[in-house]
């Protein structure tokens, strides 16, 4: 089955600075990546996806990027801000392996101001 | 509009000790899902529901079962429960196919002493 590794487990970055987090799957079959934000105390939320057809994708601070050849993924935040803080999830589907999400461990982002 | 709503949000059990979580959604999604989420493991699919009267195992089945009699219910049983199973448990649901943002409820605090 799917298997999603995630680095790194936490970041800490200043306010204004860019943040990087990565993930690799295991199964090449995948084809949806999504990522979900939890802030402390809440329940995940999706933030931004992106389906295997497509290499990149934006939205305002937030972007995607795809590699299928290499089977990773990234999310890149820009101009981070305190409300930034949070723990983001990455995870990959594959309707092959069975219609679910796997997700990865987790990177815990810290942004001070 | 309530979305995912899951009861108990709290609960304290004594080892050997059985319950059921309740997920409700009233979004007449298709798909539902029981996540796990332990500190530093991210969150990890114990069963699934692709339709009503329909379930699978995820990645850490051992020690629950599932119901899913109605389309909009999902249960999740615990029938000896033991500390390891201490967790905050997501169910999760999406409308029809895999590739779609996923509704989280807002989660069940469980220790098991």
């Amino acid at each position: 089955g799917e298997n999603v590794e995630q680095h790194p487990s936490t970041l800490s970055v200043q306010e204004g600075d860019s943040a990087v987090i990565k993930c690799t799957y295991s199964d090449s079959a995948s084809n949806y990546f999504p990522w979900y934000k939890q802030e402390l105390g809440k329940r995940p939320q999706l933030i931004i996806d992106i389906r295997s057809n497509v290499g990149e994708k934006k939205d305002q601070r937030i972007a995607v990027t795809l590699n299928k050849t290499a089977k990773h993924f990234s999310l890149h935040i820009t101009e981070t801000q305190p409300e930034d803080s949070a723990v983001y999830f990455c995870a990959a589907s594959s309707n092959q392996a069975g219609t679910a999400l796997i997700f990865g461990k987790g990177t815990t982002l810290s942004v001070s101001s | 509009n309530a979305g995912v709503t899951q009861t108990p949000k709290f609960r304290v059990l004594k080892t050997g000790q059985s319950m059921t979580l309740l997920c409700a959604q009233d979004m007449n999604h298709e798909y539902m899902y029981w996540y796990r989420q332990d500190p530093g493991m991210g969150l990890r699919l114990i069963h699934y529901s692709v339709g009503e009267g329909t379930t699978a195992k995820g990645e850490v089945p051992d020690g629950y079962n599932v119901s899913r009699l109605k389309k909009q219910n999902f249960l999740l049983g615990l029938e000896s429960a033991a500390p390891s199973q201490t967790s905050v448990y997501f169910c999760a649901s999406c409308r029809q196919a895999l590739d779609e943002k996923l509704f989280f409820g807002s989660g069940t605090q469980l220790s098991v002493l």
